[in-house]
């Protein structure tokens, strides 16, 4: 399985700032998602992050609150535009294997004050 | 559509104990089921997989039997410790072909020594 690092791995913002999230894999992996993780909840699916092109988001997530890049085969950031307390949440990205199985970074929690 | 029920939590037992973790799905055609497992402060881990009726997935003690005909995934250990202690996300993956996993709510789970 891929070993899947995030940085940061915590971080404490002010409402209507902004964060990145980067994601680094140890391998070229094809496939790379974006899910969050609200307290108390479980996972939901933000986006799948293509390389070479668009992000695909699901329902209730759009681009301009949670742009996505995916320059190379090994690395993905996910950026939160113009935090609310709502945003408060574990982050996580997770990459798929030749066999769709999917393996989770460490997360990023984000606290918004 | 897809959907992933689980056993509302919290659940509390004693080392040594008898461990069953229910969990139902709904899904059309034949999805792939998973048990996650995330530890206090990490990510999810992967803890078994089924990807076919009637499949016993299996890891470290814990075994969860694909049931298509109760459409359930229940997960079990015969014996738990408290280094179990953890958050046990249920969830399915549509389609073989198919990426998206779709999580169960969670069962925050706590053994007592």
């Amino acid at each position: 399985s891929a070993v899947i690092s995030q940085k940061p791995s915590r971080d404490i913002c002010q409402r209507g700032t902004s964060l990145t999230i980067q994601c680094q894999v140890d391998s070229q992996v094809t496939m790379m998602f974006w899910y969050r993780q609200q307290p108390g909840q479980s996972l939901t699916l933000i986006a799948t992050a293509n390389q070479g092109s668009e992000a695909t988001y699901e329902s209730g997530f759009v681009i301009d609150k949670f742009p996505i890049s995916r320059p190379n085969l090994t690395f993905s950031t996910l950026t939160v535009s113009n935090m609310s307390p709502e945003d408060s949440s574990i982050y996580l990205c997770s990459v798929g294997d030749r066999a769709y199985e999917q393996y989770f970074g460490p997360g990023t929690r984000l606290t918004v004050t | 559509g897809n959907s992933v029920t689980q056993m509302e939590g919290p659940v509390t037992l004693s080392e040594e104990a008898f461990l069953t973790i229910n969990c139902t799905y709904t899904a059309t055609g034949y999805p792939s089921l998973f048990w996650y497992v995330q530890y206090p402060g990490e990510g999810l881990q992967l803890l078994l997989k089924a990807t076919k009726a009637d499949d016993k997935g299996s890891n470290k003690g814990f075994e969860a039997t694909y049931r298509k005909e109760t459409t359930s995934f229940h997960l079990e250990k015969g014996s738990v410790q408290v280094s179990d202690s953890a958050v046990y996300f249920c969830a399915l993956r549509r389609s073989p072909g198919a990426q998206k996993l779709v999580f169960g709510q969670g069962t925050r789970l706590t053994i007592n020594p």
